[in-house]
């Protein structure tokens, strides 16, 4: 059963300290996303590729955040330093581009609190 | 910019009811679109989809309709369930995707 993992899916942690989140995208699928999920904003874009080439990070706070795929099989989301307001579920979703019409698979987010 | 407009929750029916989640988008290109819903705890899940004007996409009882000329993809179903208590998002894609604010539905026994 093919699926997007996240890890960690839980993670408490200082303000001021480096967070790092990840994900595996579904095996063969060619773009990834990142999503930030809060009550007052609903879901967030940060982050969009492509081939592993960034397509458009423009909802991401330049600053302190920062999208990467290593490879095919990893995407990654850090923040440094991060800040109480960064609390929120992270999402991460994978697809194959074919064309229009093809939906995103998300994972089942890291949940992110700062205090 | 493109964007998704989602009737305001949430949304409380009894079991059996009729449901109808209002969705209406503006884009500048021609999106496909969907509805995803997400229950407690998880991430969100394709629930149906439609790529072209006048197309239908139903799942699980749900459906809506791609309306070009009215710029609207509303969900309905004709008779819920409790385990259909969730939050519905309704999104496009052009591009990337862009997603509604998500709309609570509650359903009483």
């Amino acid at each position: 059963d093919a699926r997007v993992t996240q890890t960690p899916r839980h993670k408490v942690t200082e303000m001021g300290q480096e967070v790092t989140m990840r994900c595996q995208p579904i095996l063969g699928h060619n773009t990834v996303f990142w999503y930030r999920q809060t009550m007052m904003q609903g879901l967030e874009l940060l982050a969009y590729f492509r081939n592993r080439a960034p397509l458009d990070d423009s909802g991401m706070p330049k600053d302190r955040f920062s999208a990467e795929m290593p490879d095919a099989t990893l995407a990654t989301l850090k923040i440094q330093p991060s800040e109480p307001r960064d609390s929120a579920v992270y999402f991460c979703a994978s697809g194959f581009d074919r064309g229009r019409g093809t939906e995103a698979f998300f994972g089942q987010g890291t949940r992110l609190t700062v205090v | 910019g493109d964007s998704v407009t989602q009737m305001e929750g949430p949304v409380t029916l009894s079991e059996e009811a009729f449901l109808t989640i209002n969705c209406t988008y503006t884009a500048t290109g021609y999106p496909s679109l969907f509805w995803y819903v997400q229950y407690p705890g998880e991430g969100l899940q394709l629930l149906l989809k439609a790529t072209k004007a006048d197309d239908k996409g139903s799942n699980k009882g749900f459906e809506a309709t791609y309306r070009k000329e009215t710029t609207s993809f509303h969900l309905e179903k004709g008779s819920v369930q409790v385990s259909d208590s969730a939050v519905y998002f309704c999104a496009l894609r052009d591009d990337k995707i862009i997603f509604g604010k998500g709309t609570r539905l509650h359903i009483l026994p």
